[in-house]
């Protein structure tokens, strides 16, 4: 079955850029999407087709995906964008998520 | 506003079956798919399955192949999830979420509904 890697945790300062990856085969030949999880809350949708954000969701969140690697990117990290962040793609009619990345903001 | 509201919280003993609801609402039910995610507690999220609610197709992820079963009521706008021979370990918030046209992401999601599973 397929699968997408994800580091566990990430660690970034206020201001700075934070890069999530999510690693899976050839995965840049379909579309990713990025979710944010808060403690207790159910996940919002940053980030879907690659690059895309929806509405409401701030230009400091992009992505993008190519060859092995689809990347998060948040510029100028906020203390708010402290959360899990999980990847997610479709294969073979199933939809698959990443193990999820810690962000820390310090 | 697009609202997707499920059932509260369920207490079931292994071996038994559990019906989470789904109830949709500011968007035409049949135009969206529905899907099905849970989450254990501490850990991510993991995929159950889609529905289309206009001509009741359903996919499921292996792993509920054959125990679980997704439906509908178009009357009412509302999904459901109904799963079987319960064991600990299906112990989790599940969520349902609506997907985007042409995409498998998830654009609305609703609140969650703990289901546990314990003897």
């Amino acid at each position: 079955s397929y699968e997408l890697t994800q580091p566990p945790s990430v660690s970034v300062s206020p201001g700075q850029t934070a890069r999530i990856s999510c690693s899976g085969d050839k995965l840049g030949d379909k579309f990713a999407c990025w979710y944010q999880q808060k403690p207790g809350q159910s996940p919002v949708l940053v980030i879907y087709q690659d690059t895309k954000r929806p509405s409401g969701i701030p230009e400091r969140f992009s992505g993008s995906n190519s060859g092995n690697t689809a990347t998060l990117t948040i510029s100028g990290t906020q203390a708010m964008d402290e959360a899990d962040y999980y990847c997610q793609a479709w294969d073979s009619a199933t939809v698959v998520f990443g193990g999820g990345t810690k962000l820390t903001v310090l | 506003q697009v609202q997707l509201v499920q059932s509260g919280a369920e207490v079931k003993k292994p071996g038994a079956s559990v019906k989470v609801s789904c109830k949709t609402s500011g968007y035409t039910f049949t135009s969206y798919e529905i899907n099905w995610v849970r989450q254990a507690a501490g850990q991510g999220l993991e995929w159950v399955g889609w529905m289309k609610p206009d001509s009741g197709f359903t996919g499921f992820a292996q792993d509920f192949q054959g125990r679980v079963t997704l439906t509908r009521d178009t009357s009412t706008s509302t999904a459901y999830m109904e799963m079987r021979s319960l064991r600990s370990e299906d112990t989790a918030v599940y969520y349902c979420a609506r997907g985007i046209r042409g995409d498998s992401a998830h654009d609305y999601w609703g609140q969650g509904t703990l289901v546990t599973v314990s003897s």
